[in-house]
């Protein structure tokens, strides 16, 4: 069957340092996959898009890189701070109009 | 620029009754989407609409329909809701075409079903 996985428990950091999630797929062969930010109560908000083409994206203090023999995504926040605690979610697009969407990963950065 | 609006923001129903959540979007874009969200289960697409006059099914359809009023409205109607329908919705749009283009969410409608 198909899935998309992301680490379900918390991940807690320092602030300062990075944080790294993950996602991992299989039974999909994505042409996007995209990273979202979810606060508590709110919608989610769209991060960074990579192609399956692409090794690795940057944006600011994020980075996302996308191994398709893996099937895997990681999804780093560098110099992290406690305005990071949220939930980020991965998505891929398999082409067509369908996201899907993983699960998602609490990340709480203390300070 | 409001972006995407979802209508009411909180509803409670008893099981049996209907009810429809409207969402508009102000981005001139041509896709839209319905999703729900239930802990640990992350984001379902329910019925989507690649552009005006279209619709197709997710994958959780079931219990649902949708009207895509135009090219800025798309409701998501319940006709006789059930507690496994409790969750919070989503719906979402985007300008993409068939490209990688990112999706836009309203701030969720919560609906309890008793």
């Amino acid at each position: 069957s198909q899935k998309i996985e992301q680490n379900s428990e918390a991940l807690n950091i320092q602030e300062g340092k990075t944080a790294t999630l993950t996602c991992n797929y299989t039974n999909y062969s994505p042409a996007y996959l995209q990273w979202y930010r979810q606060d508590p109560g709110r919608g989610p908000v769209f991060l960074l898009l990579i192609r399956e083409n692409e090794k690795e994206k940057r944006k600011e203090r994020l980075k996302v890189t996308f191994d398709t023999t893996l099937k895997q995504s990681l999804f780093h926040i560098t110099a992290s701070q406690p305005a990071d605690s949220a939930t980020y979610l991965c998505a891929l697009i398999t082409g067509g109009f369908k996201t899907i969407f993983g699960a998602g990963t609490r990340l709480f950065v203390k300070a | 620029n409001a972006g995407v609006t979802q209508t009411p923001k909180f509803q409670v129903l008893k099981t049996g009754q209907s009810m429809t959540l409207q969402c508009a979007q102000d981005m001139n874009h041509n896709s839209m989407y319905w999703y729900r969200q239930d802990p640990g289960m992350g984001l379902r697409l329910i019925y989507y609409s690649a552009s005006e006059g279209t619709t197709d099914k997710g994958e959780v359809p079931n219990g649902y329909n949708v009207s895509r009023l135009n090219k800025r409205e798309f409701s998501l109607r319940l006709e006789s809701a059930a507690p496994s329908q409790t969750s919070v919705y989503f719906c979402a749009s985007s300008g993409r075409g068939d490209s990688g283009g990112e999706l836009f969410f309203g701030e969720g409608s919560r609906l309890t079903v008793l």
